[in-house]
C-alpha cells in the first residue's frame, strides 16, 4: 500500500523558515516523479513544485520561486521542501504527492497533508 | 486565477446524474492526460480517474472521465449522498512545467 507521510509543519513568523519532510512507503520511491502541493484555507489546489526520479531536474511555482527547494533522499524515502522567506500568502496544508506511475507526470497518490500557518 | 476552469458549483438529486467541465488549452489537456480528484470535507484528495477516462482500482464505475481536445468532463451517475464533496481536474502544463489545476467544483446532493 502507498504512504506518504508528510510533517515539519506548524506556525512561522513571516519572513522565517520551515522544512517539510515526506516519509514514503510501499512503493519503490526512487522511480517516480514527486510532488509538493498546497491548498490555503478554504481555497483549492495550487501546485508548488516537483522533482524527478533521480534528482536531476526540478520546477517551481512562481510563486514560490526563489524561496522554496525542493529535495529528495533516496536512500531514506523521502522528499523534502525547504522553505524560506515565509509570507502570510503561504499559509495553507502542504500535500505529497506522488506521479501516478514512473511513466507519467500526473499526480496519483497523496499524503494527508501538514499544515503550515505563516504569521504576519 | 486557475489555470483550467471548472464551475464553481454543481448539484443534482440522489440516483440522479451529473456532469463536472473542465477547460483548459493547448499547453495542458490539449497535450497531456487529465486527472480528476475528489476531496471530502477535512481529507485529502483522492484519486478518482487518470488518462483521461481510466479509474483506479477501488473507484465505482459511477464515476467516468471524457476528454475532448482542450476540455474533459467527469460524469457522476446514480448521485449518493456520499458524493457531496469537492472536485478537482488537473492536467501536467508545458508552458509552465507544472501541474495545473482546475478550482474546483463543489459538488451538493439535494
Amino acid at each position: 500500500e502507498v504512504q506518504l507521510v508528510e510533517s515539519g509543519g506548524g506556525l512561522v513568523q513571516s519572513g522565517g523558515s520551515l522544512r517539510l519532510s515526506c516519509v514514503a512507503s510501499g512503493f519503490t520511491f526512487s522511480s517516480y516523479w514527486m510532488h509538493w502541493i498546497r491548498q490555503a484555507p478554504g481555497k483549492g489546489l495550487v501546485w508548488v513544485s516537483r522533482v524527478n526520479s533521480d534528482v536531476s531536474s526540478t520546477n517551481y511555482a512562481d510563486s514560490v520561486k526563489g524561496r522554496f527547494t525542493i529535495s529528495r533522499d533516496n536512500t531514506k524515502n523521502t522528499l523534502y521542501l525547504q522553505m524560506n522567506s515565509l509570507r502570510a500568502e503561504d499559509t495553507a496544508v502542504y500535500y505529497c504527492a506522488r506521479a501516478f506511475s514512473p511513466s507519467v507526470r500526473g499526480v496519483g497518490y497523496w499524503g494527508q497533508g501538514t499544515l503550515v500557518t505563516v504569521s504576519s | 486565477q486557475s489555470v483550467l476552469t471548472q464551475p464553481p458549483s454543481a448539484s443534482e438529486t440522489p440516483g440522479q446524474r451529473v456532469t463536472i467541465s473542465c477547460s483548459g488549452s493547448s499547453s495542458n489537456i490539449g497535450d497531456y492526460n487529465v486527472y480528476w480528484y475528489q476531496q471530502l470535507p477535512g481529507t485529502a484528495p483522492k484519486l478518482l480517474i487518470y488518462g483521461n477516462n481510466q479509474r483506479p482500482s477501488g473507484v465505482p464505475d459511477r464515476f467516468s472521465g471524457s476528454k475532448s481536445g482542450t476540455s474533459a468532463s467527469l460524469a457522476i451517475s446514480g448521485l449518493r449522498s456520499e458524493d457531496e464533496a469537492d472536485y478537482y481536474c488537473a492536467a501536467w502544463d508545458d508552458s509552465l512545467s507544472g501541474v495545473v489545476f482546475g478550482g474546483g467544483t463543489k459538488l451538493t446532493v439535494l
